[in-house]
């Protein structure tokens, strides 16, 4: 049972132009969302998260903005640079607990290109 | 500051022996966790600590894999009789303990590569 999907494997973005990465959850207990960069040969590393008693979250040229009621989060990368080029998961802890392990989806391959 | 380290960071055993992977956490973190990333899939998740004691172990994927976790540092992940299928990544991070934003933000290490032949 796949709780945190994100559908689309690849996205290719033109330099200075938005990268918007999506994903989607199916477990309603949910209530707090990470997002993650991931180089090659490089564990990942945090990049913005978002409560559910928030609908968006900005840091930079980083947003997510979070709909519950469709269950679906988006990663907003503005402008993007060609150093964004990453694998990017977004990842979700056991609701109603403090921590725990995270679920993560897939992951979506971004390359901006120059 | 130091991140999370792992070590080795590549690994290439025989089907049949016995691996073993290390992970020397944030100072400081009290959370630790092993996940596993095959090729071309998301991170799945292994096992936590919370201080030298395993709350939640129910992604270990059979009873050759073990770990444990002396203090509130170094942990230790043991695939025994390795098969082809554990071929992956093997990723630890690390955490503060206790509520909030804190225990939620993980920190990872670079992974040990592991390809059993």
């Amino acid at each position: 049972d796949q709780q945190v999907k994100q559908n689309s494997p690849s996205l290719s973005v033109q330099e200075g132009r938005i990268s918007i990465l999506n994903c989607d959850y199916t477990n309603s207990m949910f209530d707090y969302f990470l997002w993650y960069k991931k180089y090659p040969a490089e564990g990942p590393t945090f990049l913005i998260s978002i409560s559910s008693i928030k609908d968006k979250n900005e840091d930079g040229r980083f947003t997510v903005f979070l709909n519950k009621s469709a269950k679906h989060l988006s990663l907003h990368i503005v402008p993007s640079q060609p150093g964004d080029s990453a694998v990017y998961f977004c990842a979700a802890p056991p609701g109603g607990t403090s921590y725990g392990k995270l679920t993560f989806g897939q992951g979506t391959i971004l390359t901006v290109h120059p | 500051g130091a991140g999370v380290s792992q070590s080795p960071s590549n690994k290439v055993t025989e089907k049949g022996k016995d691996v073993e992977l290390r992970c020397d956490p944030i100072s400081g973190h009290t959370a630790l966790y092993w996940y596993r990333q095959r090729l071309g899939q998301g991170l799945e998740f292994l096992i936590y600590f919370q201080g030298n004691s395993a709350p939640d172990k129910s992604g270990l994927p059979s009873d050759r894999f073990s770990a444990e976790r002396t203090g509130e540092s170094v942990s230790t992940l043991t695939i025994q009789r390795t098969q082809q299928e554990d071929s992956a990544v093997y990723l630890c991070a690390s955490s503060l303990g206790g509520g909030g934003r804190g225990g939620y933000e993980q920190y990872f290490g670079p992974g040990t590569r592991l390809t059993v032949t």
